[in-house]
């Protein structure tokens, strides 16, 4: 088990749904992220937080809602989505400040949308 | 952006070394080249890193051009568990302290008991 926490690990729901996705880190990283994996395409990085501040917002669209009330979680929060949306959500930290910045990674949230 | 090129698959017999190439001829002086991997249905691993010189670890060894316009992440002994998709990323930095990791589509490797 690695020291990043996702949960739920499958999530279905509707497009009319909120549901969240929660991130928990025990590494003392200050630090977090979000990626989208879809299938046969690359990570894609959607969110950054430093110290608590978002730092990137790769164009996200505003039905993804990050949310980082500390160092050590991160939530994304996710309302009215569409199914090209499903696909596994991984959660990472690091310590920024790194010269090298190793992330570790959570297992994904692997998410349907129908 | 500095991207990398990997080939889409390689295979190896278990038990014998692997040498995973990566291009990534418009490096930055100071991008650090990264290697991830990812084994079904889990979240990326960190392989092992390295900036200018050659670097050794438990998992892997990293050897860089002297150039440092490609590099090879080395297996020394291949087995099943190895079996994944590797990624070789360079970390930049994306302003406000922060630095990315960007994937690209990696090279899917296959161990053959």
């Amino acid at each position: 088990e690695t020291g990043v926490t996702q949960t739920p690990r499958h999530l279905v729901m509707g497009m009319t749904n909120k549901k969240s996705l929660k991130c928990e880190q025990h590494l003392g990283h200050n630090a977090m992220y979000w990626y989208k994996q879809s299938a046969k395409k690359p990570l894609e990085l959607m969110f950054v937080y430093s110290l608590e501040e978002r730092v990137e917002n790769n164009s996200v669209p505003s039905r993804f809602s990050p949310e980082c009330p500390n160092s050590s979680h991160l939530f994304l929060h996710l309302h009215t989505l569409q199914p090209e949306d499903s696909a596994l959500y991984l959660c990472a930290s690091s310590w920024s400040s790194s010269g090298a910045n190793v992330l570790t990674f959570g297992a994904g949230s692997r998410l349907t949308v129908l | 952006d500095a991207k990398t090129t990997q080939p889409n698959s390689m295979e190896s017999n278990e038990e014998e070394p692997v040498h995973l190439p990566c291009n990534h001829s418009t490096i930055s002086g100071t991008d650090y080249i990264h290697w991830y991997r990812q084994l079904p249905s889990q979240g990326p691993e960190y392989v092992i890193h390295g900036l200018t010189s050659n670097v050794n670890n438990r998992m892997a060894s990293l050897a860089i051009a002297e150039d440092r316009k490609s590099s090879t992440l080395i297996l020394h002994r291949a087995t099943l568990r190895d079996a994944a998709v590797y990624y070789c990323i360079l970390r930049q930095p994306s302003g406000a302290g922060s630095y990315q990791l960007t994937f690209g589509k990696g090279t899917k490797l296959s161990v053959i008991p």
